[in-house]
């Protein structure tokens, strides 16, 4: 069965802390990784993984893919309120048509 | 503001009824996404039109229905709803049908309540 799993469910920090958030996945055809964060609407594409060990960095997110033991994680240094959200990984997926499988998200807040 | 639209933004229904979502693509966008967000379950690709015509599906009910109209706008068909159903539910566009998931742009999505 194919399967996404985020990890830790939810991650509360003080402002300026580093986070890192984890998704490791069990899916065939592997496309690509994605990673997007959502606060309160619609999921915004932050990053997309599609080959192993090469970090992708926009600011102060990074993330890196290993598709040897099946992971990525998201980076996020110098935290800032702003940046709570729900942040959630997904797999795409090449079979007859695109096929989507999402991870539950890592909640994360951070506080002044 | 991706310039996907979704009506009603939201709906409070009993269970056993029956709503329609409507979802109105990017212009130019050939190709509309269904999906489906719980909270035990996260986000789930439901179904995805192109041009008219239905092109892959993923974990959609039986007890749902979706279809692409000539304009290109989509409705998701929920019937005998269950207090399970309850969600907010997303539609996203992307030109082409086979464009990765970094291009599809998301709507704000319908808030699903069953009472």
């Amino acid at each position: 069965e194919d399967k996404v799993v985020q990890s830790p469910l939810s991650l509360v920090v003080h402002e300026g802390d580093t986070v890192t958030l984890n998704c490791s996945y069990e899916v065939t055809n592997f496309r690509s990784l994605l990673w997007y964060k959502q606060e309160k609407k619609a999921p915004t594409f932050l990053f997309m993984l599609t080959s192993s060990g090469i970090e992708k960095k926009s600011g102060r997110l990074s993330s890196i893919l290993d598709k040897k033991e099946l992971f990525s994680i998201l980076n996020i240094t110098a935290t800032q309120t702003g940046d709570s959200a729900i942040y959630l990984c997904a797999v795409e997926a090449l079979r007859t048509g695109n096929q989507f499988y999402f991870g539950t998200g890592t909640s994360l807040t951070v506080i002044p | 503001d991706s310039g996907v639209t979704q009506t009603p933004k939201h709906l409070i229904t009993a269970t056993g009824q029956r709503v329609t979502l409507r979802c109105s693509p990017r212009s130019g966008d050939l190709s509309v996404y269904w999906y489906q967000q719980s909270l035990d379950q996260g986000l789930q690709f439901l179904i995805q039109y192109y041009n008219g015509e239905e092109r892959a599906k993923g974990n959609i009910l039986e007890r749902f229905s979706a279809q692409q109209f000539p304009d290109l706008h989509s409705e998701l068909n929920l019937s005998s709803l269950e207090l399970g159903d309850s969600a907010l539910y997303f539609c996203a566009s992307s030109v082409l049908p086979g464009q990765g998931l970094h291009e599809q742009y998301f709507g704000p999505g319908t808030r699903l309540t069953v009472t």
